[in-house]
């Protein structure tokens, strides 16, 4: 998981309470995503950047903002935490359109954050 | 519905067997990726086959790809019980900006 971080690793919340998760990078990569991973589903699309202050959504937004101040972090924001959010989630950065990548979107995951919504 | 459906769903193998994980997908593709799972562990990028290309190999996998079937299948050879893990396949579909991954197969090599 080396030049992809997320923060934090573990977290265990309250049903209607704010929640932050960060992803920090050290690559100087243009894309960041944000993935939930849920047993006998995959992963899933949450939002994704493809720049500074540049982001889109994925197929599973509902519930989730994100926001991206800088080239090398990616916050995934749930305003008002549900029991349905509880998963794994996973940042993930692509070097896709960097000077010098070979064009193809080959995504590095972090280590993921495990939260649990009680 | 996922882009990208792998099967079998688990599978289980003794050392030095070969195993085959087969995914299968509904849209025009630029690229299919298979990555790798470890339990606990993000993801990890194994391979990329091209819409043009039929057969990749790195090491002991190889990948097919068949666009007219819409489908894709990894063969790891004579496993190990290190490859026991979970393995997606991934869908770089055109005039999207990100991957659509399938829901894996879990593969379990038994020493």
């Amino acid at each position: 998981d080396a030049g992809i971080t997320q923060s934090p690793r573990h977290k265990v919340t309250e049903t209607g309470t704010p929640v932050t998760l960060r992803c920090h990078q050290t690559e100087n990569h243009r894309y960041m995503y944000w993935y939930r991973q849920d047993p006998g589903h995959g992963l899933r699309l949450i939002h994704y950047s493809y720049g500074v202050k540049d982001t889109d959504k994925g197929e599973v937004s509902d519930g989730y903002s994100v926001s991206r101040s800088k080239t090398e972090d990616f916050l995934l924001t749930l305003e008002s935490a549900t029991s349905s959010q509880t998963s794994v989630y996973f940042c993930a950065i692509s070097e896709r359109g960097d000077r010098g990548s070979s064009g193809a979107n080959v995504l590095t995951f972090g280590a993921g954050s495990r939260l649990t919504v009680l | 519905s996922q882009q990208g459906e792998e099967d079998p769903q688990a599978l289980s193998i003794q050392e030095g067997e070969n195993a085959t994980m087969n995914c299968s997908y509904k849209t025009s593709i630029n690229n299919l990726q298979w990555y790798r799972q470890n339990s606990g562990r993000g993801l990890v990028h194994l391979i990329l086959i091209r819409s043009n290309e039929r057969e990749k190999h790195s090491g002991r996998l190889r990948v097919t790809l068949d666009t007219s079937k819409k489908s894709s299948s990894l063969l790891i050879t004579a496993s190990r019980a290190a490859d026991t893990a979970s393995y997606f396949c991934a869908t770089d579909r055109t005039g999207r900006r990100a991957l659509t991954f399938g829901s894996g197969t879990r593969l379990q090599v038994q020493p």
